[in-house]
């Protein structure tokens, strides 16, 4: 069964300096990688995602990511943070050959940008 | 403009009702699922559905029902089964054979005391 990692529960980060939100995984065969943020009482709202292709990964709101498969990692990446960047974010995985391509999750990993 | 709702934002209930939770999506999604959220827990997967009349109980089903009578509708009833049902529920949508991705709703938070 895959599993999912987040390593920081939480991460205090000043504004304008960079973020790294570190994912691993665990998996017996290949799997499709996601990254979402959710802000306050809201729902999900998908970041960026790896299929297949080039290990790094661009998204929205200049966010990017770094498939490693041998470090089974997918750690997500801000060079340059805003306050509105102050939510929690999920890594999420899905084996490629499930059914239904059922996503786990990972723990999450609250962003507190300060001024 | 396309999207999933989820009805009503917040829900208060008493011990020992069963009570069910909306969503409905008109994206033309094949897909949908059901998730709780607890704090730091991450999102766990209740029951998902890949076509109208079949789903699937994902890791935690105990306690809970759905139906899929319509492509664009998958409702989640908490029966007074379910031990702990205070949580955050999330209902999300995929389009197979395009996609790979989930498509979230604004979720429901159910208060149960």
């Amino acid at each position: 069964a895959q599993s999912v990692t987040q390593l920081d529960s939480q991460v205090p980060v000043f504004e304008e300096a960079p973020v790294e939100l570190r994912c691993n995984y665990s998996s017996s065969v290949s799997v499709y990688l996601f990254w979402y943020v959710q802000y306050p009482n809201q729902g999900l709202q998908l970041l960026l995602k790896y299929l297949s292709g080039s290990t790094l990964v661009k998204g929205i709101n200049g966010f990017e990511a770094e498939f490693n498969k041998s470090q089974t990692s997918f750690h997500l990446r801000k060079p340059s943070v805003h306050i509105s960047d102050t939510a929690e974010y999920f890594c999420a995985v899905s084996e490629r050959e499930a059914a239904g391509n059922k996503l786990t999750f990972g723990g999450g990993t609250r962003v507190l940008v300060k001024p | 403009d396309g999207g999933i709702t989820q009805s009503p934002k917040y829900l208060f209930r008493k011990e020992g009702q069963n009570v069910t939770l909306s969503c409905e999506q008109n994206l033309n999604h094949d897909a949908m699922y059901w998730y709780r959220q607890d704090p730091g827990q991450g999102l766990r997967l209740i029951y998902y559905s890949q076509i109208v009349n079949d789903f699937q109980k994902g890791d935690i089903a105990e306690g809970y029902s759905v139906s899929r009578e319509k492509k664009e509708s998958f409702p989640l009833t908490v029966t007074s089964a379910q031990k702990n049902p205070t949580a955050f529920y999330l209902c999300a949508s995929r389009r197979k054979s395009v996609s790979y991705e989930q498509y979230f709703g604004p979720g429901t938070r159910l208060t149960v005391t």
